[in-house]
């Protein structure tokens, strides 16, 4: 079974210019993640999707940060403009449902690592 | 809030020597608990998961975990560590319902050979 992709997995940009990551979560799986992982800290949720809405997106900065999941599947999530304190590495998770229980079990992609000039 | 506590930044071991992994967590109700591993450069690899029954739970690379409620621990564990299990773990909780899943602040390990 393929895992978690995502893409690009590195990306290097100057403040205040755009930059966008890919996720395809494991086949079936309803529910999709992103995490911003700051060095030296543990992952932080950002936006929980379910299908192709937004469950939870009360820690994304959203006078810079975007993210949709046309279709229920792929996700993109936006930076426009990026700030130095945006350097972390973004990464996607997906999860069978929401429903409690084993469907709640989150596996990961291999992240994007971003830094901000 | 709910919140998870890693108290070991770093844990330096020597290969062949036993692990010991501490996790502690506070929040009301038991809720799930998971071990992941992020090797450099890497996303988190699930290693383990507690939802309910068993109080010790087996995972892949031959790790375990057990779950004492009385300490509201979930402390991870490996009788003979590998030089390749050098990476960093995490431990994370989920509540249920519309909870977010909390990940402690890690812990980096190191095998000296």
């Amino acid at each position: 079974e393929a895992g978690v992709a995502q893409s690009p997995r590195y990306k290097i940009i100057e403040k205040r210019q755009s930059v966008a990551f890919w996720c395809n979560p494991i086949s079936g799986h309803a529910t999709l993640y992103w995490y911003q992982q700051i060095l030296g800290q543990g992952p932080k949720l950002l936006i929980q999707f379910q299908n192709n809405g937004v469950v939870d997106d009360s820690q994304l900065p959203k006078d810079r940060f975007s993210a949709e999941r046309l279709k229920g599947v792929d996700s993109t999530l936006k930076i426009q403009p990026a700030k130095l304190e945006d350097s972390a590495v973004y990464l996607c998770a997906s999860s069978l449902g929401v429903a409690g229980g084993e469907t709640d079990t989150q596996y990961f992609g291999p992240g994007t690592r971003l830094t901000v000039l | 809030a709910q919140s998870v506590t890693q108290p070991d930044i770093h844990i330096t071991v020597s290969e062949g020597a036993s692990l010991e992994l501490r996790c502690n967590y506070s929040y009301g109700a038991t809720p799930y608990l998971f071990w992941y591993v992020q090797s450099p450069g890497q996303g988190l690899q699930l290693l383990l998961k507690y939802f309910s029954g068993d109080t010790l739970v087996q995972g892949i690379k031959g790790f375990e975990a057990e779950f004492k409620r009385s300490q509201s621990s979930f402390n991870l564990r490996k009788p003979s560590v590998h030089w390749s299990d050098a990476a960093e773990y995490f431990c994370a909780v989920f509540p249920g319902g519309g909870n977010k899943l909390t990940f402690g602040t890690g812990t980096q390990l190191k095998v000296e050979l």
